[in-house]
């Protein structure tokens, strides 16, 4: 148990455009996901708390209107990067937090690369 | 902000031998996990330690949680090559859900 995925795995777009990715929590329910961005060779930095239900929560620096995110059932959370420009270029992760331990269990990834 | 320091950085060992890795906090914490990441890949759950809890056993892995000294360690024994990734510990603090990762370990078995 305890699956979640990540759509797309990999995506490329121009400069200007938005980019949608979805996180899914397949065999539980998630009241609470996060989204993560990974640079090569370095740790996990946590983007935002998304909550089923309510405005995601936004770790310091991180643009809320660039990084939009919608949580709008108990298993899809999607993060949508807004006039994307190559800077965004990263790796995104999602997390999907289960149980009474504040167990998270990631998805495999997002690799974005703007051109 | 990072809250969790890792050493080593980097671990190459042979085949057969055992890893261990280190991990250390700042502050008080709920639960401490272990993760691994093979490249370009997302994380996977490894251990998750109470906070009253000293010391987890699954399969090959053991880890070990100090409050007092606000440390954990991770143990491979037996390593094999598919054991080769990063190894990252993660906490929550107390009251909150988030994590906060350390900035892990990258462990090569040679085989």
């Amino acid at each position: 148990g305890a699956v979640v995925s990540q759509h797309p795995s990999r995506v490329i777009c121009k400069s200007g455009t938005s980019v949608k990715i979805e996180c899914r929590s397949l065999d539980f329910q998630a009241t609470t996901m996060f989204w993560y961005r990974q640079f090569p060779k370095q740790s996990l930095m946590l983007m935002a708390t998304s909550n089923e239900g309510s405005k995601a929560t936004y770790e310091q620096g991180v643009e809320k209107d660039k990084f939009l995110i919608n949580h709008a059932s108990l298993t899809l959370s999607t993060l949508t990067v807004t006039s994307a420009h190559p800077e965004d270029s990263s790796f995104y992760i999602c997390s999907a937090l289960r149980g009474a331990y504040n167990e998270q269990f990631f998805g495999p990834g997002t690799r974005l690369t703007v051109l | 902000s990072q809250q969790g320091e890792e050493d080593p950085q980097a671990l190459s060992i042979q085949e057969g031998e055992n890893a261990t890795m280190n991990c250390s906090y700042k502050t008080s914490i709920n639960n401490l996990q272990w993760y691994r990441q093979n490249s370009g890949r997302g994380l996977v759950h490894l251990i998750l330690i109470r906070s009253n809890e000293r010391e987890k056993h699954s399969g090959r892995l053991r880890v070990t949680l100090d409050t007092s000294k606000k440390s954990s360690s991770l143990l491979i024994t037996a390593s094999r090559a598919a054991d080769t990734a990063s190894y990252f510990c993660a906490t929550d603090a107390q009251g909150a859900q988030k994590l906060v990762f350390g900035q892990g370990t990258r462990l090569t078995i040679n085989p």
